[in-house]
Protein backbone atom coordinates (compact mmCIF):
# COMPACT_ATOMS: atom_id res chain seq x y z
CA UNK A 1 0.00 0.00 0.00
CA UNK A 2 1.01 3.79 -0.63
CA UNK A 3 1.75 5.04 2.31
CA UNK A 4 2.35 9.35 2.82
CA UNK A 5 3.08 10.34 6.39
CA UNK A 6 2.84 13.81 7.13
CA UNK A 7 4.68 14.49 10.61
CA UNK A 8 2.09 16.12 12.52
CA UNK A 9 -1.37 15.90 12.99
CA UNK A 10 -2.12 18.98 14.91
CA UNK A 11 0.26 22.20 15.26
CA UNK A 12 -0.02 24.94 17.34
CA UNK A 13 2.00 28.28 16.41
CA UNK A 14 2.33 31.80 17.02
CA UNK A 15 1.94 34.40 14.76
CA UNK A 16 5.14 35.55 12.86
CA UNK A 17 6.85 32.40 13.03
CA UNK A 18 8.76 29.88 10.60
CA UNK A 19 6.39 26.74 10.36
CA UNK A 20 7.61 23.76 8.74
CA UNK A 21 5.54 21.00 7.80
CA UNK A 22 6.80 17.33 6.47
CA UNK A 23 5.52 14.80 4.06
CA UNK A 24 6.89 11.76 3.39
CA UNK A 25 5.75 9.26 0.63
CA UNK A 26 7.40 5.24 0.33
CA UNK A 27 5.92 4.56 -2.74
CA UNK A 28 9.05 6.34 -5.38
CA UNK A 29 6.25 8.95 -6.54
CA UNK A 30 7.85 11.41 -8.72
CA UNK A 31 5.16 13.89 -8.36
CA UNK A 32 3.93 15.65 -4.59
CA UNK A 33 1.41 18.19 -4.17
CA UNK A 34 0.48 20.17 -0.99
CA UNK A 35 -3.31 21.07 -0.77
CA UNK A 36 -4.99 23.39 1.94
CA UNK A 37 -8.84 22.51 2.68
CA UNK A 38 -10.96 24.40 4.03
CA UNK A 39 -14.78 24.67 4.76
CA UNK A 40 -16.66 24.97 1.36
CA UNK A 41 -13.81 26.01 -0.79
CA UNK A 42 -12.67 22.45 -1.34
CA UNK A 43 -9.36 21.42 -1.53
CA UNK A 44 -6.90 24.51 -3.27
CA UNK A 45 -3.64 23.67 -4.55
CA UNK A 46 -0.63 25.41 -2.84
CA UNK A 47 2.35 23.91 -4.90
CA UNK A 48 3.23 20.91 -6.59
CA UNK A 49 6.70 19.61 -7.56
CA UNK A 50 7.02 16.89 -10.41
CA UNK A 51 11.07 16.17 -9.73
CA UNK A 52 13.38 16.49 -6.68
CA UNK A 53 14.20 20.70 -6.72
CA UNK A 54 11.40 21.01 -9.26
CA UNK A 55 8.34 23.09 -7.64
CA UNK A 56 5.24 24.85 -9.55
CA UNK A 57 3.04 27.50 -7.95
CA UNK A 58 -0.42 26.07 -7.16
CA UNK A 59 -3.37 28.38 -6.96
CA UNK A 60 -2.35 30.17 -3.61
CA UNK A 61 0.86 30.42 -3.67
CA UNK A 62 1.24 33.35 -1.29
CA UNK A 63 2.74 33.01 2.14
CA UNK A 64 4.35 30.12 1.07
CA UNK A 65 7.24 28.01 -0.24
CA UNK A 66 8.37 24.34 -0.41
CA UNK A 67 11.56 22.53 -0.37
CA UNK A 68 12.23 19.09 -2.33
CA UNK A 69 15.67 18.11 -1.58
CA UNK A 70 14.92 14.04 -1.76
CA UNK A 71 12.37 12.46 -3.78
CA UNK A 72 10.20 10.89 -0.90
CA UNK A 73 10.17 14.31 0.87
CA UNK A 74 8.19 17.74 0.30
CA UNK A 75 8.11 20.49 3.01
CA UNK A 76 6.20 23.09 2.86
CA UNK A 77 7.19 25.78 4.49
CA UNK A 78 5.25 29.08 6.28
CA UNK A 79 7.72 31.98 6.04
CA UNK A 80 6.00 34.12 8.44
CA UNK A 81 2.75 32.65 9.92
CA UNK A 82 -0.80 34.34 9.87
CA UNK A 83 -3.80 33.58 10.96
CA UNK A 84 -5.66 33.46 7.54
CA UNK A 85 -3.21 30.41 7.89
CA UNK A 86 -4.91 28.50 10.31
CA UNK A 87 -6.38 25.56 8.23
CA UNK A 88 -6.04 22.01 7.21
CA UNK A 89 -3.07 21.02 5.20
CA UNK A 90 -2.55 17.56 3.04
CA UNK A 91 0.02 16.34 1.17
CA UNK A 92 -0.44 14.25 -1.85
CA UNK A 93 1.88 12.01 -3.66
CA UNK A 94 0.93 10.47 -7.64
CA UNK A 95 3.11 8.43 -10.37
CA UNK A 96 4.99 10.26 -13.06
CA UNK A 97 2.91 11.95 -16.00
CA UNK A 98 -0.36 12.98 -15.86
CA UNK A 99 -4.05 11.61 -15.19
CA UNK A 100 -2.49 9.25 -12.32
CA UNK A 101 -4.03 8.29 -8.63
CA UNK A 102 -3.02 11.04 -5.91
CA UNK A 103 -2.45 9.50 -2.88
CA UNK A 104 -3.33 11.18 0.29
CA UNK A 105 -1.26 11.89 4.24
CA UNK A 106 -3.86 12.06 6.96
CA UNK A 107 -3.38 16.11 7.16
CA UNK A 108 -1.88 18.62 9.57
CA UNK A 109 -4.32 21.01 11.14
CA UNK A 110 -2.14 24.37 11.67
CA UNK A 111 -3.75 26.82 13.96
CA UNK A 112 -2.11 30.01 13.79
CA UNK A 113 -2.81 32.26 17.06
CA UNK B 1 -8.52 28.74 -14.80
CA UNK B 2 -10.51 25.60 -14.69
CA UNK B 3 -12.91 25.54 -12.24
CA UNK B 4 -15.16 22.78 -10.55
CA UNK B 5 -18.89 23.33 -9.19
CA UNK B 6 -19.88 20.55 -7.06
CA UNK B 7 -23.32 19.78 -5.62
CA UNK B 8 -25.25 19.43 -3.56
CA UNK B 9 -23.19 20.83 -0.61
CA UNK B 10 -24.58 18.61 1.83
CA UNK B 11 -27.09 15.44 1.14
CA UNK B 12 -29.25 13.20 3.72
CA UNK B 13 -30.87 10.28 2.62
CA UNK B 14 -32.05 6.70 4.15
CA UNK B 15 -30.20 3.51 4.06
CA UNK B 16 -30.83 2.08 0.97
CA UNK B 17 -31.89 4.67 -1.01
CA UNK B 18 -29.23 6.09 -3.74
CA UNK B 19 -27.35 9.00 -3.55
CA UNK B 20 -26.03 11.70 -6.65
CA UNK B 21 -23.61 14.06 -6.54
CA UNK B 22 -22.91 16.39 -9.59
CA UNK B 23 -19.94 18.73 -10.89
CA UNK B 24 -19.39 20.33 -13.60
CA UNK B 25 -16.20 22.03 -14.94
CA UNK B 26 -15.30 24.50 -16.81
CA UNK B 27 -12.54 23.58 -19.52
CA UNK B 28 -13.38 21.49 -22.28
CA UNK B 29 -9.57 20.01 -22.26
CA UNK B 30 -9.84 18.63 -19.16
CA UNK B 31 -9.94 14.48 -19.50
CA UNK B 32 -9.70 12.98 -16.46
CA UNK B 33 -12.08 13.14 -13.56
CA UNK B 34 -11.80 11.48 -10.40
CA UNK B 35 -13.84 11.09 -7.18
CA UNK B 36 -12.42 11.23 -3.82
CA UNK B 37 -14.02 10.28 -0.49
CA UNK B 38 -12.36 11.91 2.82
CA UNK B 39 -13.80 9.82 6.04
CA UNK B 40 -13.18 11.80 9.29
CA UNK B 41 -9.91 12.45 10.54
CA UNK B 42 -8.42 10.83 7.22
CA UNK B 43 -7.03 12.40 4.12
CA UNK B 44 -9.08 11.82 0.81
CA UNK B 45 -9.20 8.26 -0.45
CA UNK B 46 -9.80 7.52 -4.71
CA UNK B 47 -12.99 5.23 -4.63
CA UNK B 48 -13.42 6.42 -8.68
CA UNK B 49 -11.97 7.95 -11.55
CA UNK B 50 -12.96 8.04 -15.34
CA UNK B 51 -11.58 9.68 -18.69
CA UNK B 52 -13.07 11.55 -21.23
CA UNK B 53 -13.32 8.71 -24.01
CA UNK B 54 -15.57 7.07 -21.48
CA UNK B 55 -19.17 7.95 -20.67
CA UNK B 56 -19.86 5.70 -17.52
CA UNK B 57 -18.12 3.39 -15.29
CA UNK B 58 -19.42 1.18 -12.28
CA UNK B 59 -17.29 -0.30 -9.49
CA UNK B 60 -20.21 -2.58 -7.26
CA UNK B 61 -22.30 0.21 -5.37
CA UNK B 62 -20.37 3.02 -7.13
CA UNK B 63 -20.83 4.09 -10.61
CA UNK B 64 -19.54 7.63 -12.58
CA UNK B 65 -20.87 9.08 -15.57
CA UNK B 66 -19.22 12.06 -17.93
CA UNK B 67 -21.43 14.16 -20.45
CA UNK B 68 -18.01 15.59 -22.18
CA UNK B 69 -20.61 18.10 -24.52
CA UNK B 70 -22.34 19.98 -20.93
CA UNK B 71 -18.98 19.25 -19.27
CA UNK B 72 -20.57 17.87 -16.35
CA UNK B 73 -20.28 14.31 -14.36
CA UNK B 74 -22.10 12.42 -11.97
CA UNK B 75 -21.37 9.95 -8.17
CA UNK B 76 -23.95 7.76 -8.26
CA UNK B 77 -24.13 5.57 -5.08
CA UNK B 78 -26.79 2.68 -5.02
CA UNK B 79 -27.85 0.81 -1.68
CA UNK B 80 -26.28 3.38 0.41
CA UNK B 81 -24.78 2.01 4.05
CA UNK B 82 -23.83 3.93 7.03
CA UNK B 83 -20.41 4.18 6.31
CA UNK B 84 -21.06 6.04 3.09
CA UNK B 85 -21.21 8.69 5.12
CA UNK B 86 -18.41 10.82 4.46
CA UNK B 87 -17.34 14.04 2.31
CA UNK B 88 -16.89 13.41 -1.23
CA UNK B 89 -14.99 15.30 -4.03
CA UNK B 90 -14.91 15.16 -7.15
CA UNK B 91 -12.04 16.74 -9.40
CA UNK B 92 -10.98 17.66 -13.19
CA UNK B 93 -7.59 18.29 -14.18
CA UNK B 94 -6.01 21.47 -14.27
CA UNK B 95 -6.01 23.49 -17.76
CA UNK B 96 -2.37 24.53 -17.59
CA UNK B 97 -1.43 21.48 -16.25
CA UNK B 98 -2.44 17.65 -16.05
CA UNK B 99 -0.59 17.26 -13.07
CA UNK B 100 -2.85 19.49 -11.11
CA UNK B 101 -6.24 18.28 -10.24
CA UNK B 102 -8.70 21.32 -9.63
CA UNK B 103 -11.37 20.10 -6.61
CA UNK B 104 -14.89 20.88 -5.88
CA UNK B 105 -15.97 22.25 -2.36
CA UNK B 106 -16.95 18.86 -1.46
CA UNK B 107 -20.49 16.95 -0.43
CA UNK B 108 -20.96 16.36 3.10
CA UNK B 109 -23.22 12.80 2.73
CA UNK B 110 -25.20 11.05 5.79
CA UNK B 111 -26.66 7.69 5.60
CA UNK B 112 -29.60 7.99 8.12
CA UNK B 113 -29.80 4.05 9.42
Amino acid sequence: DVKVTQSSRYLVKRTGEKVFLECVQDMDHENMFWYRQDPGLGLRLIYFSYDVKMKEKGDIPEGYSVSREKKERFSLILESASTNQTSMYLCASSLYGTNTEAFFGQGTRLTVV
Amino acid sequence: GENVEQHPSTLSVQEGDSAVIKCTYSDSASNYFPWYKQELGKGPQLIIDIRSNVGEKKDQRIAVTLNKTAKHFSLHITETQPEDSAVYFCAATGVDSSYKLIFGSGTRLLVRP
